[in-house]
């Protein structure tokens, strides 16, 4: 089956640590995204890469960091710098203009 | 700076009831719009896609319009049903790059047997 899978489902952070979340695609899109999403609000672009071995920051980069070796794979690293990890985090891909969107991440801090 | 507004926040209706959500937006300027159905605790599914040029899309049951000059779009659903009950968010975006997209918050909607 084609699709966006991220990992793990929930995760747990304790202060000062950094974790890092998992997206893989095997749609062979070009473009994929991270944002996050708080309790009762639309999502929020963290960054996004529109090829491989470049991304752009999204309007709240401040605290997270991502790489794109792969064309299928975009892990999104949340740092210790992030004072207020606590969300919903979402990856999608695109080809053309649907974006597809994967499970999501639930990040709690400990 | 563009930014969307999804009104009401929350909708109860009674099964097989038509219903509409709306969606805002405050740059007319859009490259696309497109509407998404999320289940609690999951990703986002896309239903409708509405290009700028474009005046409505149609999915089955589903419905969305576009109305550039006044900044609003509307998703009508026909006929409701239980499984309809989810939170729909629409996402306007300005040019070409996907990345440009911004989110409204969504309606959650809630269909009674």
């Amino acid at each position: 089956d084609g699709g966006i899978t991220q990992s793990p489902k929930y995760l747990f952070r304790k202060e000062g640590q950094n974790v890092t979340l998992s997206c893989e695609q095997n749609l062979n899109h070009d473009a994929m995204y991270w944002y996050r999403q708080d309790p009762g609000q639309g999502l929020r672009l963290i960054y996004y890469s529109q090829i491989v071995n470049d991304f752009q920051k999204g309007d709240i980069a401040e605290g997270y960091s991502v790489s794109r070796e792969k064309k299928e794979s975009f892990p999104l690293t949340v740092t210790s710098a992030q004072k207020n990890p606590t969300a919903f985090y979402l990856c999608a891909s695109s080809i053309g203009d649907t974006q597809y969107f994967g499970p999501g991440t639930r990040l709690l801090v400990l | 700076k563009q930014e969307v507004t999804q009104i009401p926040a929350a909708l109860s209706v009674p099964e097989g009831e038509n219903l509409v959500l709306n969606c805002s937006f405050t740059d007319s300027a859009i490259y696309n719009l497109q509407w998404f159905r999320q289940d609690p605790g999951k990703g986002l599914t896309s239903l409708l896609l509405i290009q700028s040029s474009q005046r409505e899309q149609t999915s089955g049951r589903l419905n969305a319009s576009l109305d550039k000059s006044s900044g609003r779009s509307t998703l009508y659903i026909a006929a409701s049903q239980p499984g309809d009950s989810a939170t729909y968010l629409c996402a306007v975006r300005l040019d070409t790059n996907a990345g440009k997209s911004t989110f409204g918050d969504g309606t959650t909607l809630t269909v009674k047997p």
